[in-house]
């Protein structure tokens, strides 16, 4: 398995506080993921990153920022927290595109319920 | 971003092949093909990809139609283990990075 770890895994936490959710990787790849997944539907992107300090927006990134100081590590960070942000949010990371550097690896979920 | 159309649910035996259709009416010449699975209560899971030949790997093979708009998962001998949504993905790049557009996959269930 990818040495992907998430944290924390399960948090509750009240409308309109700031949230920080953290990404870690082992496998010093280059790009990272942020995805979240509602019931009965499949994963959104919200941002990447495609380097240290290199991100970018995502189709679902609004109300949501993220930052990369270091290659390891990937936060997300929900300024005010929402209802409608209450979700699962998966990690993922992969080593670029092209031959075996094809797959993304996923971490195992944060799940986020918002009061 | 292209789009991939799926039948929302399968069911299949235990030990027998499973083949899973994918319609991308709308890909371009240089999109990638990728299959992703999500067993319960975990992430999505590599399994396979493909520009225009067919692929194996140890997982499923992937049949690619030869004007590419639509392709199938094959999985050969399906086991209880294989029970999960599957996801056809066309995989868009932007320096690099890959950017997939999940839809709602088929959710395959497997009787023992």
């Amino acid at each position: 398995d990818a040495g992907i770890t998430q944290s924390p895994r399960h948090k509750v936490t009240e409308t309109g506080t700031p949230v920080t959710l953290r990404c870690h990787q082992t496998e010093n790849h280059r790009y990272m993921y942020w995805y979240r997944q509602d019931p009965g539907h499949g994963l959104r992107l919200i941002h990447y990153s495609y380097g240290v300090k290199d991100t970018d927006k995502g189709e679902v990134s609004d109300g949501y920022s993220v930052s990369r100081s270091k290659t390891e590590d990937f936060l997300l960070t929900l300024e005010s927290a929402t209802s409608s942000q209450t979700s699962v949010y998966f990690c993922a990371i992969s080593e670029g595109v092209g031959g075996n550097s094809d797959e993304q690896y996923f971490g195992p979920g944060t799940r986020l319920t918002v009061t | 971003d292209a789009k991939t159309t799926q039948p929302n649910s399968m069911e299949s035996n235990e030990e027998e092949p499973v083949h899973l259709p994918c319609n991308h009416s709308t890909i371009s010449g240089t999109d990638y093909i990728h299959w992703y699975r999500q067993l319960p209560s975990q992430g999505p899971e590599y399994v396979i990809h493909g520009l225009t030949s067919n692929v194996n790997n140890r997982m499923a093979s992937l049949a690619i139609a030869e004007d590419r708009k639509s392709s199938t998962l094959i999985l050969h001998r399906a086991t209880l283990r294989d029970a999960a949504v599957y996801y056809c993905i066309l995989r868009d790049e932007y320096q690099g990075a890959q950017k997939l557009v999940f839809g709602q996959g088929t959710r395959l269930t497997i009787n023992p």
